[in-house]
This record gives structure tokens, sequence and C-alpha cells, in this order.
């Protein structure tokens, strides 16, 4: 069964920093794509961003890039975000899902920027 | 990087079918078949029921279908269930490299 556990949400002031953790179990992690997906509260989901296999290319949401980096350690089966400059804005539940077509979704953590 | 459109609300009774549209433009839905559709319950993370326009995972009921014309996708739930009151949203790949979602509808059984 394949797992993604999200963590490192928490409460941060605005400028701040925060990095989020995506631990992957039961797949062969190194062989999908990885996403970033974020819902502020009461809202849509909103893409934010994903990374190739092997990191080697990554892709961002407008909204957040040049702030946010996207990142693996297929050694370790996790997938990492470094939010930099957060806005409120940024508030929001983040996700980690796998590529298509499988899309598996971890529970969220949930990044509070006040 | 616009949000698809999908239709802010749909309702039916028991029973009946919907459909909900997705509809994106020519740099997204339109170009490739890379159009999926996820279920999110209150509070719960979300759950694709449809990946690639049509293909349904294993798991999922058959009463779920997803199809696509030109820059719109569609997903039609028939035999409409009480447990099929959600949240639903499409997404598609873009000629940007980036994804996208839809706004979100919210599905309610009368």
């Amino acid at each position: 069964e394949v797992q993604l556990v999200e963590s490192g949400g928490g409460l941060v002031q605005p400028g701040g920093s925060l990095r989020l953790s995506c631990a992957a179990s039961g797949l062969r992690f190194e062989g999908y794509w990885m996403h970033w997906v974020r819902q502020s509260p009461g809202k849509g989901l909103v893409w934010v961003s994903r990374i190739k296999t092997d990191g080697s290319a990554t892709y961002y949401a407008d909204s957040v890039k040049g702030r946010f980096t996207i990142s693996r350690d297929n050694a370790k089966n996790t997938l990492y975000l470094q939010m930099n400059s957060l806005r409120a804005e940024d508030t929001a539940v983040y996700y980690c899902a796998r590529d298509r077509p499988t899309w598996d979704w971890g529970q969220g953590t949930l990044v509070t920027v006040s | 990087q616009s949000a698809l459109t999908q239709p802010a609300s749909v309702s039916g009774s028991p029973g009946q079918s919907i459909t909900i549209s997705c509809t994106g433009t020519s740099s997204d839905v339109g170009v490739y078949n890379y159009v999926s559709w996820f279920q999110q319950h209150p509070g719960k993370a979300p759950k694709v029921l449809i990946s690639d326009v049509t293909q349904r995972p294993s798991g999922i009921s058959n009463r779920f279908s997803g199809s696509k014309s030109g820059n719109t996708a569609s997903l039609t739930i028939s035999g409409l269930q009480a447990e099929d009151e959600a949240d639903y949203y499409c997404n598609s790949y873009t000629t940007s490299g980036t994804w996208v979602f839809g706004g979100g509808t919210k599905v309610t059984v009368l």
C-alpha cells in the first residue's frame, strides 16, 4: 500500500521560511514524478510544483516561483518543499502527491502564515 | 496559469446521472489527454476517480466515467448516491510543463 506522509507544517510569520517533507513508502519512489498541491481554507486545490524522478527538472506555479524550491532524496524516499518569503496567502494545507496516472495523495500538513 | 473552469455546484436526486464540465484551453485540456478527476470529502485528502481522461483506477466504481471534447472534459456520475456528495476537481497537464486544477464543483444529492 502506498503511503505518503507530510510533515513540517506550522505557524510562521510573514517573510519567514519553512521546509515541508513527504515520506513515501510502498512504492518505487525514484520511479515517479512527484507534486506539491495546496488548498487554502475553504478554497479549491491549487497545483504548486513538481519534480522529475531524478530531481533534474522542476516546475513551479507562477505564484511561488522564486520563493519555493522542490527537491527530493531518493535514498531516503522523501520529497521536500522549501518555502521562503512566506506570505499570508500561502496559508494552506499542503499535500504531496504521486504523479499520474495513480495520483496517490498524503493527508496534508497545515501551514499558517500570520 | 488560469484555473480550469468548472461549475460551482451541481445537484441531482438519488439514482439520477449528473455531468460536471471542466473547460480549459488549447494549451491544456485541448492538447493533452492528461485530464484527471478527483473527489474530496470534507476534511479528507482528494481521491482520484479518473485519470488520463477516461481511465478508472482499480477500485473506483464504474458509476464514474470521463470524456473529453475539444477544450472541455467531463465527469459523469451515474446512479447518484448519497455518498457521492462531495467536492470534485479536474486537473490537466499544460504546454508549460505545469499542471492546473479546476476551481472545484460541489455536488449535492437532493
